[in-house]
């Protein structure tokens, strides 16, 4: 059972270039929550969705799209990558079905724009 | 922004003492969580406590919750240096779509051995 597992675990990118964060889990969990991480800024929502097929939006959402297409997976876009979205990405999830169940995270994706 | 706000930010104890995090939000909740994250890690999840209930155990972990002041409070037993980690409280506000959790900034903590 490995839970939820992010692809790639680091990357750098180039002012400009688009690339695909990849969240799957295990679990059958409902819900599924992309977070970035910054320094001193604690954990901020970017999108989540509620089950295949739905997304939307976070806290944060400007400069990034995502799709459930499948259940078990949750992607993460960055059409045109900026030095601002340097930042550890966390993706999450739940089993969704009332409110009261904890998240399980995945070990983050550490992303460096150039 | 809705963040949960920790206090203190950062935390340093002696092996076999007890620590103690405190954590205070906006408005009404559904429920309140912690977490911890080690260095460099995803987060785990470690209790949740829901708005009607006012204190909650696990191992050495113990949350209270009073919602009239609006904190929680997290205490962590004869600490030791593998609990070195920042712990962070997340809430669910109630209401419509309340599908998400919001994250505070962190406490963390150093366990001297």
């Amino acid at each position: 059972n490995a839970g939820v597992t992010q692809t790639p675990k680091f990357r750098v990118l180039k002012t400009g270039q688009s690339m695909t964060l990849l969240c799957a889990q295990d679990m059958n969990h409902e819900y599924m929550y992309w977070y970035r991480q910054d320094p001193g800024m604690g954990l901020r929502l970017i999108h989540y969705s509620v089950g295949e097929g739905t997304t939307a939006k976070g806290e944060v959402p400007d400069g990034y799209n995502v799709s459930r297409l499948k259940k078990q997976n949750f992607l993460l876009g960055l059409e045109s990558a900026a030095p601002s979205q340097t930042s550890v990405y966390f993706c999450a999830s739940n089993l969704g079905q009332g409110y009261d169940y904890g998240y399980t995270f995945g070990s983050g994706t550490r992303l460096t724009v150039v | 922004s809705q963040q949960g706000e920790e206090d203190p930010q950062a935390l340093s104890i002696q092996e076999g003492e007890n620590a103690t995090m405190n954590c205070s939000y906006k408005t009404s909740i559904n429920n309140l969580q912690w977490y911890r994250q080690n260095s460099g890690r995803g987060l785990v999840h470690l209790i949740l406590i829901r708005s009607n209930e006012r204190e909650k155990h696990s191992g050495r972990l113990r949350v209270t919750l009073d919602t009239s002041k609006k904190s929680s409070s997290l205490l962590i037993t004869a600490s030791r240096a593998a609990d070195t980690a920042s712990y962070f409280c997340a809430v669910r506000y109630s209401g419509a779509g309340s599908y998400q959790l919001t994250f505070g900034k962190g406490t963390k903590l150093s366990v001297i051995p």
